[in-house]
């Protein structure tokens, strides 16, 4: 089936580091991908999307590019600040049928002033 | 524009007994999924619902039902619970269909004690 594999957690960063959360996915045909964001007490906001190969989807200072040929959407932000202390989730959709998100496991970040 | 709500926030219940959980999608939103966030294990996928009926369920057993009012207001029960269905239930929203962006509730917080 259709899954979701991001780099265990936590990642404790200080202010301005460089970022990278590492998402692969297995699907059948070409799935729609995704990063979600949830801060502490909230519900999961969707940070960027990808929709094909190649794609980069950006926000907020994040990136992240639809790589085919590695099965792989990772998350990058060149300098991270304290507000984006989250836990984040990758999740893909397939574009068949009526099959719902399916996650990741969340890599919580932690940045230190 | 007021945005996907769940009550409670918190829940305790005692093994055995039944929860009820609700939630209200963001108004124009027919579609309303659920998902169960236990602890290591992301977010996983349980029931979708649109215009009152019921179009996809994940793995999970029987005693895990629910149901959308004609308001698509939506109500998820959880009947003889578990010690491990505590977890964080979220909920979310979106315009008819998996092909649109979903938005989630803050969730409710649910203890089997």
């Amino acid at each position: 089936g259709d899954s979701v594999t991001q780099m265990e957690g936590p990642v404790t960063l200080s202010e301005e580091a460089f970022l990278t959360i590492n998402c692969t996915y297995t699907a059948t045909g070409y799935p729609s991908l995704f990063w979600y964001v949830q801060y502490p007490g909230e519900g999961l906001q969707l940070l960027l999307k990808a929709t094909k190969a190649d794609d980069k989807g950006s926000n907020k200072g994040f990136e992240a590019t639809y790589r085919k040929e590695t099965t792989s959407f990772h998350l990058e932000k060149g300098s991270v600040q304290v507000s984006d202390s989250a836990v984040y989730f990758c999740a893909l959709r397939t574009n068949s049928g009526n099959t719902p998100l399916v996650f990741g496991k969340g890599t919580r970040l932690s940045v230190i002033a | 524009e007021a945005g996907v709500t769940q009550s409670p926030t918190h829940l305790i219940k005692t093994r055995g007994q039944q929860a009820t959980l609700r939630c209200s999608p963001i108004s124009g939103h027919t579609s309303v999924y659920w998902y169960q966030q236990a602890l290591g294990l992301g977010l996983q996928f349980l029931l979708w619902y649109d215009e009152g009926e019921e179009r996809n369920r994940g793995n999970f057993p029987p005693r895990f039902s629910g149901r959308q009012f004609p308001n698509y207001s939506s109500e998820l029960n959880v009947n003889a619970l578990e010690l491990e269905d505590s977890a964080l239930y979220l909920c979310a929203s979106s315009l008819r269909g998996v092909s649109y962006e979903q938005y989630f509730g803050p969730g409710t917080r649910l203890t089997v004690t």
